[in-house]
């Protein structure tokens, strides 16, 4: 089945610092590639995506590339803030066979940023 | 503004109790889904609709219970048959095409006293 796995965290760097957060995938077909953040005590929001192989997903200064030869999908950022204090979840979307439509997800890196 | 609602924020229930999450989109999705996250994990699929009248168990349903009677709510049903309820529960919604993004609820953290 498809899985996701992410580096283990938690990462903690200091402001301005540049961050990359591995993910690496296994699925069948051409999935479509996603990262989300969560805030303590709140619902997961939309980071970036992707679709399709060397697809670039790019926001807030974040980015992510869609590699299929090496199934990964890192996030990175030239320069973090305290505000980017967060968790963050790699997620796949497969819409072949019985998997249409569901997300399997990554078990989360928690990034801590200090001043 | 269009969005997902879920209520309440916190619940708490004693053993033995059912409970119902509610979970409200005005985004006219036809896809909606309830997963799991527990500390120091990703989270896990419960159940997922895709169409109003139909619904899925997804990798988790044991205990828990869906109903789709209308395109905007999804609830979901805590029962007392599982075993390990305390989490925190998050509802999604999203459109039907195959790279549809799917969109959080604020979540629901249920305790079990």
């Amino acid at each position: 089945g498809d899985s996701v796995t992410q580096m283990e965290g938690p990462v903690t760097l200091s402001e301005e610092a540049f961050l990359t957060i591995n993910c690496t995938y296994t699925a069948t077909g051409y999935p479509s590639l996603f990262w989300y953040v969560q805030y303590p005590g709140e619902g997961l929001q939309l980071l970036l995506k992707a679709t399709k192989a060397d697809d670039k997903g790019s926001n807030k200064g974040f980015e992510a590339t869609y590699r299929k030869e090496t199934t990964s999908f890192h996030l990175e950022k030239g320069s973090v803030q305290v505000s980017d204090s967060a968790v963050y979840f790699c997620a796949l979307k497969n819409a072949g066979g019985t998997s249409y439509g569901k997300l399997t997800f990554g078990q989360g890196t928690i990034l801590t940023v200090h001043p | 503004d269009g969005g997902i609602t879920q209520s309440p924020k916190y619940l708490f229930r004693k053993e033995g109790q059912n409970v119902t999450l509610s979970c409200e989109q005005n985004l006219n999705h036809d896809a909606m889904y309830w997963y799991r996250q527990d500390p120091g994990q990703g989270l896990r699929l419960i159940y997922y609709s895709q169409i109003v009248n139909d619904f899925q168990k997804g990798d988790i349903a044991e205990g828990y219970s869906v109903s789709r009677e209308k395109k905007e709510s999804f609830p979901l049903t805590v029962t007392s048959a599982q075993k390990n309820p305390t989490a925190f529960y998050l509802c999604a919604s999203s459109g039907q095409g195959s790279t549809d993004t799917q969109y959080f609820g604020p979540g629901t953290r249920l305790t079990v006293l």
